[in-house]
C-alpha cells in the first residue's frame, strides 16, 4: 500500500493564480481531511470529508474548495492564491469513527509570492 | 469547543536524559487524546493514543503518556532520549461526539532537540 500520497511536493504560485493540490489514499478510508501547518500554530483543519459526495468546512476554510467524487481522492483547490496561503499542506485519512488514527501524507510546501 | 495547549514550544534535552512534554486540553465532553511526531521534512505519525481504560498509555519508540482527567492533561514522557528523537511533537484531541464528525484539534507543537 502506498498509504496517503500528495502531489506536488513543492509549488510556487503568483498571487491570483489557481491550482489544485492532489491527495489520494489506497486504504479505503471513509474520512479524509486537509490541514495547513504554519510555524507556531500547529495544524489547522481546512476541510474534511466523511465519504464520497460529502464535505464540510474546518477551522480555516476561506480561500479553499474541496470535492470528493471518489473514496480515494480528495483534491484541494486554491481559486485565487494569496500570500497568506503560503504554508505546508497535509492531507490525512482514516477509517470512520473517532478512535482510529489519522494517516498523513508527506505534505506539499506552497509558496505564494 | 475543544482546544489543546502545549506550553513549551522548544525543549532541549541532553542525550540519555529523561524528558516530559506537556499537554493540556479543554473540552466540555469526553475526549480521545493523541500524540503525533513529525520528523524533519516528513508528515505526522501516531506515537500513542488514549481512548479509555488505563490512564498510562505506552507508544512507539519508548514513549508513554499519562491521562489525568482532573488536571485535563496528557503529558508525554520518555525515561532516556536518543538523538533520533529530535522532532516536533504534537498533542491532539478529538471529542467523542456525533458519529462522522470527529474533528482532530492539534496543539501548536513542541520542538524536541537532543543535545549530544
Amino acid at each position: 500500500n502506498a498509504g496517503v500520497t500528495q502531489t506536488p511536493k513543492f509549488q510556487v504560485l503568483k498571487t491570483g493564480q489557481s491550482m489544485t493540490l492532489q491527495c489520494a489514499q489506497d486504504m479505503n478510508h471513509e474520512y479524509m481531511s486537509w490541514y495547513r501547518q504554519d510555524p507556531g500554530m500547529g495544524l489547522r483543519l481546512i476541510h474534511y470529508s466523511v465519504g464520497a459526495g460529502i464535505t464540510d468546512q474546518g477551522e480555516v476554510p476561506n480561500g479553499y474548495n474541496v470535492s470528493r467524487s471518489t473514496t480515494e481522492d480528495f483534491p484541494l483547490r486554491l481559486l485565487s492564491a494569496a500570500p497568506s496561503q503560503t504554508s505546508v499542506y497535509f492531507c490525512a485519512s482514516k477509517r470512520q469513527g473517532s478512535p482510529y488514527e489519522q494517516y498523513f501524507g508527506p505534505g506539499t510546501r506552497l509558496t505564494v509570492t | 469547543a475543544q482546544s489543546v495547549t502545549q506550553l513549551d514550544s522548544q525543549v532541549p534535552v541532553f542525550e540519555e536524559a529523561p524528558v516530559e512534554l506537556r499537554c493540556n486540553y479543554s473540552s466540555s465532553v469526553s475526549v480521545y487524546l493523541f500524540w503525533y511526531v513529525q520528523y524533519p521534512n516528513q508528515g505526522l505519525q501516531l506515537l500513542l493514543k488514549y481512548l479509555s481504560g488505563s490512564t498510562l498509555v505506552k507508544g512507539i519508540n519508548g514513549f508513554e503518556a499519562e491521562f489525568n482527567k482532573s488536571q485535563t492533561s496528557f503529558h508525554l514522557r520518555k525515561p532516556s532520549v536518543h538523538i533520533s528523537d529530535t522532532a516536533e511533537y504534537f498533542c491532539a484531541v478529538s471529542e467523542i461526539s456525533n458519529f462522522g464528525n470527529e474533528k482532530l484539534t492539534f496543539g501548536t507543537g513542541t520542538r524536541l532537540t537532543i543535545i549530544p
